[in-house]
């Protein structure tokens, strides 16, 4: 699969890798990071969520992980599809209903 | 449902004009924000509110005003509009305790 280090803004895979969007995160104190997809002319959609106390996350075709020590978020999309193709943002919030701190983003681009 | 519902969806405006970005929410979400997304600058917050009658300041508040008299609305103000402020604007909400922000669709400003 295609990985990158941290963070860059692009991303371009072929259709059927996996993917993996990676980010730093800023506040050792957040304890709830999101990853949110965007595509053009859309507002951010949730994908998947983790808390703090966890290390790994699993949704459909998304994994999320989560290492404390070095401040880093990663998103891995399993056999990626022209269909993920859209900016990603992590998130991160430190108390439940303030606002959520955003990333600047990767535009993950598959190609079939 | 409607969700998130953000108008106008453009809007372009001269240089000192003022004017309000509007944002509706159907779900009783008591907590809501603003946040502008500019080219390579990913999502900045600008001002959120936990409840009616409770506005708090985000990364860049400078320039915009909101209050929160409904749990309903949050609507946000330009008091004297800038060519700095030409960005794209995204208004969200979530229940309290959840960080899951819902997203509506944007407004395209352009200051002129």
């Amino acid at each position: 699969g295609e990985s990158v280090g941290l963070h860059l803004p692009t991303l371009s895979v072929q259709e059927g890798d996996n993917s993996i969007i990676n980010c730093a995160y800023s506040n050792s104190a957040s304890d709830y990071f999101i990853w949110y997809k965007q595509e053009s002319g859309k507002g951010p959609q949730f994908i998947i969520d983790i808390r703090s106390n966890m290390d790994k996350r699993q949704g459909q075709r998304v994994t999320v992980l989560l290492n404390k020590t070095v401040k880093h978020l990663s998103l891995q999309i399993a056999a990626t599809q022209p269909g993920d193709s859209a900016v990603y943002f992590c998130a991160e919030g430190f108390k439940a209903g303030t606002a959520l701190i955003f990333g600047k983003g990767t535009t993950l681009s598959v190609s079939s | 449902n409607a969700g998130v519902t953000q108008t106008p969806k453009f809007q372009v405006l001269k240089t000192g004009q003022s004017m309000t970005l509007q944002c509706a929410q159907d779900m009783n979400h008591e907590y809501m924000s603003w946040y502008r997304q500019d080219p390579g600058m990913g999502l900045r917050l600008i001002h959120y509110s936990v409840g009616a009658g409770i506005t708090d300041q985000g990364e860049v508040p400078n320039g915009y005003n909101v209050s929160r008299s409904t749990t309903e609305d949050f609507p946000l103000r330009l008091l004297s509009a800038a060519p700095s402020q030409t960005s794209v604007y995204f208004c969200a909400s979530s229940p309290p305790g959840d960080y899951g922000y819902t997203f509506g669709s944007g407004t395209r400003l352009t200051v002129v």
